[in-house]
């Protein structure tokens, strides 16, 4: 089975630098993925992470180390529509994912 | 980019009824489609994948007979919630990810559908 961790909140200010992380415990293991998901909205990507190493897209960088069974979403410059939740989720056998609880992000001015 | 879409976006239904919902990839095609249940304030949990021309895979705990699949095109498939419950009420969404890149890539996630079962 899998299952993975990741913390329930974190609160910053705007402009700030914050970074989630998620560990994971898996049968079979692919990718790394996040999501964000605003109240009420389906999650969007975010970011994939395949290998080891740092992902960069804009202000959202994510990274996975494998040896470790660990990655993180790292969130940069926040602003207030940064506020959501972000979902860790491993990338599995038959290309099923499974998602961590969640993280609640609460962005401040 | 790859657009999923679901209809209806919310539904109201009377508890003993049955409801289905679509699933739909615009502009690609998918021969596996993932449905997923969200309870509020919880994480999404995998119900089934839903496999073109063939059979659904039902997750454990999950009753095939009370959600039913049918993935009938390469660009549509549907959930049946038969006789409905209060305690089906819930998030559905469904995902998708297009045939020309590798299924481990980027899920692409319709706009979910809201269920409220009175």
């Amino acid at each position: 089975g899998q299952s993975l961790e990741q913390p329930s909140e974190v609160t910053a200010v705007e402009g700030a630098i914050v970074q989630i992380n998620c560990t994971y415990q898996t049968s079979g293991f692919y990718g790394l993925s996040w999501y964000q998901q605003h109240d009420g909205g389906a999650p969007t990507f975010l970011s994939y992470n395949g290998l080891d190493g740092l992902e960069e897209t804009g202000r959202f960088s994510s990274f996975l180390s494998r040896s470790d069974s660990y990655g993180y979403l790292l969130l940069q410059e926040l602003q207030m529509k940064d506020s959501a939740s972000y979902f860790c989720a491993v990338r599995g056998n038959a290309g099923k994912s499974t998602f961590g609880d969640g993280t609640t992000l609460t962005v401040k001015p | 980019g790859a657009v999923v879409s679901q209809h209806p976006s919310w539904v109201i239904c009377k508890s003993g009824t049955s409801v289905k919902i679509e699933c739909r990839s615009l502009d690609f095609q998918a021969t596996t489609m993932f449905w997923y249940r969200q309870f509020p304030k919880q994480s999404l949990m995998l119900m089934a994948t839903s496999n073109e021309g063939s059979k659904a895979t039902y997750e454990q705990g999950v009753e095939k007979d009370k959600f039913l699949i049918n993935h009938a095109s390469l660009t549509l498939s549907t959930l049946t919630v038969t006789s409905a419950h209060p305690e089906d009420s819930s998030f559905y969404i469904c995902s998708a990810t297009p045939e020309d890149r590798a299924i481990l890539e980027e899920q692409y996630f319709g706009p979910g559908t809201r269920l409220t079962v009175t």
